[in-house]
């Protein structure tokens, strides 16, 4: 079974800050995404990352894959009060998908 | 991007109804379709893994007498509480794959709950 461990669970950070949330496993996949989720909604695809290494930028985020493709980091600049939600990453291996238990995030402005 | 569409978005039911919920893939078709429940503060659960004109795959400890799914077309899968009971109470979203390179799931806007 392939698991997904983010860290922190839990963060709550005033307007302006940076911060920076982890997605890691034991396991290799072929690709890697990332979501927010906001209460009483679906989660919303925000990147998804193919080749070890690679470095994808969404205005103030970005979402590197690790160089074996077992982890992931999103990094937030100048956190907004928009950007509170919960993260959620995803590994996508063979027809199969598993989801960490995500980050919640606060930002207080 | 993809867009899925899920219905209804909320409902409320007596206890020993049963309530569907429809997931529709509106600009794509979906091979694979996924369901998942959410409770409050928790990451998503996969349900089960419904694929167009087979019989779902059900995670373990997920009762498929209890949760019927069908995806009769590439474009529509159902899920079909049956007998709900308050417990059933929940946060239920589905998500449509296209089975290509892409890998990439869309979801639905979700669907909440509340059995009485």
């Amino acid at each position: 079974t392939q698991l997904l461990e983010q860290s922190p669970q839990f963060l709550s950070i005033q307007e302006g800050e940076n911060l920076t949330v982890y997605c890691n496993s034991s396991s290799v996949f072929s690709s890697l995404q990332w979501y927010r989720q906001e209460p009483g909604e679906g989660p919303v695809l925000l990147v998804t990352v193919v080749t070890g290494g690679e470095v994808k930028k969404l205005k103030r985020l970005t979402f590197q894959f690790g160089d074996a493709r077992k982890d992931s980091s999103l990094h937030i600049t100048a956190a907004q009060p928009g950007d509170t939600g919960l993260y959620l990453c995803a590994g996508h291996y063979g027809q199969n998908f598993v989801f960490g238990p995500g980050t919640r995030l606060s930002v207080l402005p | 991007g993809a867009v899925v569409s899920q219905h209804p978005s909320w409902v409320i039911c007596k206890s020993g109804t049963s309530v569907k919920i429809e997931c529709r893939s509106l600009d794509f078709q979906a091979t694979t379709m996924f369901w998942y429940r959410q409770f409050p503060k928790q990451s998503l659960m996969l349900m089960a893994t419904s694929n167009e004109g087979s019989k779902a795959t059900y995670e373990q400890g997920v009762e498929k007498d209890k949760f019927l799914i069908n995806h009769a077309s590439l474009t529509l899968s159902t899920l079909t509480v049956t007998s709900a009971h308050p417990e059933d109470s929940s946060f239920y979203i589905c998500s449509a794959w296209t089975g290509t390179a892409k890998n990439i799931q869309y979801f639905g806007a979700g669907t909440r709950l509340s059995v009485l």
